[in-house]
């Protein structure tokens, strides 16, 4: 069982339009995160959520918006995409109290 | 200058060699250290966790914290082609053990030719 899943894995698109990523984590972790990793491999934290809540907002463009239905999902979405946004985005989920993380496979984002 | 610092590499050794993954930060109220180990076009997975200065031995790998330099440190002994990956350090404070902000290094690219 894929303990951090996402969908979709791969996502090409072209600049202006609007796109979603999907997160979900059978972990009963507390907390999810979204990363952003650039072609040099540096990963930064864009958001988190705990217990549906946002916790961390890292100064990213308003055109990102994250959303949790329930604990164990947390959706990007993405509004007028950039050349810029193109990078990997990775899903991570941690346990409460807990500073380890576990990562999702990443979707791959490329804008055209 | 960046809160983490680590030699992205490329780093390329032998089969069977000792290799040796660094990371120095400026932040003092780092308390919790990670090395993540990433294969190419995959997620990061937990490879260490540390959090007091001193080593932490797993197999043939080793994580090792001095607070009071500000450095930590990854041993691979024996190192295996399979070893061949992006090793990532990534840290965070007291603070942010509520919030779960870990600081990421740039990683390290590990080649391991057999």
């Amino acid at each position: 069982d894929t303990a951090v899943s996402q969908t979709p894995k791969y996502l090409v698109t072209q600049m202006g339009n609007d796109k979603s990523i999907k997160c979900e984590q059978n972990l009963g972790h507390d907390t999810m995160y979204w990363y952003k990793q650039d072609s040099k491999k540096f990963l930064k934290i864009m958001f988190s959520y705990n217990n549906k809540e946002l916790i961390i907002n890292e100064t990213v463009p308003n055109r990102f918006s994250p959303k949790s239905p329930d604990k164990a999902h947390l959706n990007l979405h993405i509004n007028s995409l950039e050349l810029g946004d193109s990078a990997v985005y990775f899903c991570a989920s941690s346990g409460t109290g807990e500073d380890t993380q576990y990562f999702g496979p990443g979707t791959r984002l490329t804008v055209l | 200058q960046k809160e983490v610092e680590q030699d992205p590499g490329p780093l390329s050794v032998p089969e069977g060699a000792i290799v040796s993954l660094n990371c120095t930060y400026s932040n003092s109220a780092f308390q919790y250290f990670m090395w993540y180990r990433q294969y190419s076009r995959k997620g990061p997975e937990l490879l260490m966790y540390t959090y007091s200065s001193g080593n932490k031995e797993d197999g043939r790998f080793t994580a090792q914290v001095d607070k009071s330099s500000k450095y930590i440190s990854l041993f691979i002994r024996d190192s295996q082609p399979s070893d061949s990956a992006t090793y990532l350090c990534a840290m965070s404070g007291l603070g942010s053990s509520n919030t779960g902000k870990l600081i990421f290094g740039q990683g390290t690219t590990l080649q391991v030719k057999p």
